[in-house]
């Protein structure tokens, strides 16, 4: 079993809806979650980064981590064409002020139609 | 965030050579890391590498196949040695903000025939 398992898609929405991306896992010493977006031929961008259970957000997106449950989720609103790119979860247990070794989700290939 | 730069961005190489790939950032940090991405797959950590320290390497990577260099706090390099078809990935560097949250480069794209 992966530690971090992602829905690999691909997921295609028409422009304008609300895009649900989900990440479960399986080691409890996970604090920190993040959500990186990657366009095609480019290197992961980072949009968006939780400690323990909670919500955030910024924009259009929001990020959710239920700790009891292992989930996370990053909710699009208003999805746009420019959001179609492959979003990866990540994870760390690192804590002192820095993230360390991330585990990486397999990635969710989005796809926002026009 | 930090601004991070790589070197070459995509090359061709042939069997058994070795090619080493350069990451600068513009800020100085403690921590860099080296991940592979291979075709159709997630990133996967290669090592860890700290300035003034010998570089942590991840289960199944070992030092002579991928030797690291950190010579200051912004920059490393990442030598894929003795290449075969299989290591041909696409390799990002990264680092660590110190406050949680990590960046990474913008890739090297290596194919070996």
């Amino acid at each position: 079993q992966k530690e971090v398992e992602q829905d690999p898609g691909p997921l295609s929405v028409p422009e304008g809806a609300i895009v649900s991306l989900n990440c479960t896992y399986s080691n409890s010493a996970f604090q920190y979650f993040m959500w990186y977006r990657q366009y095609s031929r480019k290197g992961p961008e980072l949009l968006m980064y939780t400690y323990s259970s909670g919500n955030k957000e910024d924009g259009r997106f929001t990020a959710q981590v239920d700790k009891s449950s292992k989930y996370i989720s990053l909710f699009i609103r208003d999805s746009q064409p420019s959001d179609s790119a492959t979003y990866l979860c990540a994870m760390s247990a690192k804590g002192s002020g820095n993230t360390g070794k991330l585990i990486f989700g397999q990635g969710t290939t989005l796809q926002v139609k026009p | 965030s930090a601004v991070i730069s790589q070197k070459p961005s995509r090359d061709i190489c042939q069997r058994g050579t070795s090619l080493t790939i350069q990451c600068q950032v513009d800020s100085q940090v403690t921590m860099m890391f080296w991940y592979r991405q291979q075709p159709g797959q997630s990133l996967t950590l290669i090592a860890t590498a700290n300035q003034g320290s010998e570089a942590t390497y991840e289960s199944g990577f070992v030092i002579d196949k991928f030797p690291i260099s950190r010579p200051n706090l912004t920059f490393s390099t990442l030598t894929v040695s003795n290449m075969s078809p299989e290591d041909s990935s696409i390799y990002l560097c990264s680092v660590d903000s110190g406050i949680h949250e990590q960046y990474f480069g913008p890739g090297t794209r290596l194919t070996v025939t």
